[in-house]
C-alpha cells in the first residue's frame, strides 16, 4: 500500500504552460515536504508545509497543504525547461511511532517541459 | 564543495560480486541515511545512523547488505553477492538532528 499517492505519474508540457501536481493520502500528516530531483542527482528540498490550508510560494511554484492535512498540491506557473524533473512529496513517520526522521516518499511526478 | 559526496557515481558489476559505496556527509551533520531508488519509484529508506550508531534498518536491507559509520563521519554501504535486483541508485543523505535533509548525487549500481 502506497501511503502517498502522487498524480499524474508523468506530465509533458510546452514551455509557458501552467500545471498542477498532487500528493494525496488517507492519513493525516503533521507536515509534508516537496522535493525536486533532476536526472542523475539526489532530491533537493523545495518546501515544507505544516499548517492545514497553508499556501507557500517559491517564485513560480505555489504549494498548498489541504485543510485536513491529508493532501497537498504543487502549481507551477509559466513552466520553463529548467523545471523538468521528478517532483516528490514525502512525510516523516517520526510522529507516527516511526523512526527518528527518515522520510517516506511518494513515487513522484515526472515532469518534462519542452522548449 | 561542502555538500554530501558519494562515490563511485557509477558501478557496473557482475552478479555475485561484492560492491562498496562510500558516503561523506556534510561535516557537522550527526545523522546519516541510506536510501535506494529504482526506476519509477521514490527513494526507499534503507538504514539510519546517529553518529556512529546504526539505529534503524529497513526490511529492504537483507543479510547481504551491511552499512557502517565507524567514526561517526563517513559511511560505507556494502552489498555482498550482488543480484540483478540490486540494480538501483543508492542515495546517501545527512542532516543535523531534525533539520533539513541534504542528499548526495547517488551511486548508480548496475548488476549484469
Amino acid at each position: 500500500t502506497q501511503l502517498l499517492e502522487q498524480s499524474p505519474q508523468f506530465l509533458s508540457i510546452q514551455e509557458g504552460e501552467n500545471l498542477t501536481v498532487y500528493c494525496n493520502s488517507s492519513s493525516v500528516f503533521s507536515s509534508l515536504q516537496w522535493y525536486r530531483q533532476e536526472p542523475g542527482e539526489g532530491p533537493v528540498l523545495l518546501v515544507t508545509v505544516v499548517t492545514g490550508g497553508e499556501v507557500k510560494k517559491l517564485k513560480r511554484l505555489t504549494f498548498q497543504f489541504g485543510d485536513a492535512r491529508k493532501d497537498s498540491s504543487l502549481h507551477i506557473t509559466a513552466a520553463q525547461p529548467g523545471d523538468t524533473g521528478l517532483y516528490l512529496c514525502a512525510f516523516s513517520p517520526m510522529n507516527y511511532g516511526g523512526s527518528q526522521g527518515n522520510l517516506i516518499f511518494g513515487k513522484g511526478t515526472k515532469l518534462s517541459v519542452k522548449p | 564543495d561542502t555538500g554530501v559526496s558519494q562515490n563511485p557515481r557509477h558501478k557496473i558489476t557482475k552478479r555475485g560480486q561484492n560492491v562498496t559505496f562510500r558516503c561523506d556527509p556534510i561535516s557537522e551533520h550527526n545523522r546519516l541515511y541510506w536510501y535506494r531508488q529504482t526506476l519509477g519509484q521514490g527513494p526507499e529508506f534503507l538504514t539510519y545512523f546517529q553518529n556512529e550508531a546504526q539505529l534503524e534498518k529497513s526490511r529492504l536491507l537483507s543479510d547481504r547488505f551491511s552499512a557502517e559509520r565507524p567514526k561517526g563521519s563517513f559511511s560505507t554501504l556494502e552489498i555482498q553477492r550482488t543480484e540483478q535486483g540490486d540494480s538501483a541508485m543508492y542515495l546517501c543523505a545527512s542532516r543535523w538532528d531534525t533539520g533539513e535533509l541534504f542528499f548526495g548525487e547517488g551511486s548508480r549500481l548496475t548488476v549484469l
